[in-house]
């Protein structure tokens, strides 16, 4: 079956420094996002990535945060300035189309020490 | 604000049993509902998917919308060990519109 592929599982950084996470989504599929979730929290959105550009994005999503999909085939999730509260995990999902349910990745656990 | 409300549980339920789990929804547009079953450390898994009134079926799991009510549930019949997961209901306006979860479920299957 068909799976949305994250890289690295799980990376620590000090705060303040820059971040690179990476997704392979599926590759027939359409639309892509990044979620989060904080230990014990609900899995929040960040940002929607519909042909080669944003389609939308949450109040978290500031300036600290961009995305790309350098090669038509990654797609990334660069956080510019670390800080501790932007340790969590962070899912790379992508969807085929309106009637599919979403495809997540098995997750960044990212951690700012 | 677009909430999704879930108990937190835990819920118990013995093995072989029927777990109930329960959502409620605020924004009265939503057309696209999911559950994913998450386990600990793990990402969230699609289950089910369901976007009309009434039951959906698929093996043990039926889902159940009530858009009037804004409600939606899930129910897990034979319950086994390894459905002992968090469960999260997922709502949106339409399919590819991002999805707002609840904060997820505790079930607990006891052998």
């Amino acid at each position: 079956e068909p799976e949305v592929t994250q890289t690295p599982s799980h990376q620590v950084t000090q705060m303040g420094q820059e971040v690179i996470l990476r997704c392979v989504p599926i590759s027939n599929h359409l639309y892509f996002y990044w979620y989060r979730q904080t230990l014990g929290q609900k899995v929040e959105f960040l940002v929607s990535f519909y042909n080669n550009e944003i389609s939308e994005k949450s109040e978290i999503f500031d300036d600290q945060f961009s995305v790309e999909r350098p090669d038509g085939s990654n797609f990334t999730l660069k956080i510019r300035s670390t800080k501790l509260e932007d340790s969590a995990m962070y899912f790379c999902a992508s969807l085929q189309g309106f009637d599919y349910g979403y495809t997540f990745g098995s997750g960044t656990r990212l951690t700012v020490v | 604000q677009k909430e999704v409300e879930q108990n937190s549980g835990p819920l118990s339920v013995p093995e072989g049993a029927i777990a109930s789990l329960n959502c409620t929804y605020s924004d009265r547009v939503s057309q696209s509902f999911f559950w994913y079953r998450q386990y600990s450390g793990k990402s969230p898994e699609l289950i089910m998917s369901i976007y009309s009134n009434g039951d959906k079926e698929d093996g043990r799991f039926t889902a159940q919308l009530n858009k009037a009510s804004q409600y939606v549930s899930l129910l897990i019949r034979d319950s086994q060990p390894s459905d002992s997961a968090t469960y999260l209901c997922a709502v949106s306006p339409s399919g590819n519109t991002p999805l707002v979860f609840g904060k997820g479920t505790r079930l607990s299957v006891i052998a």
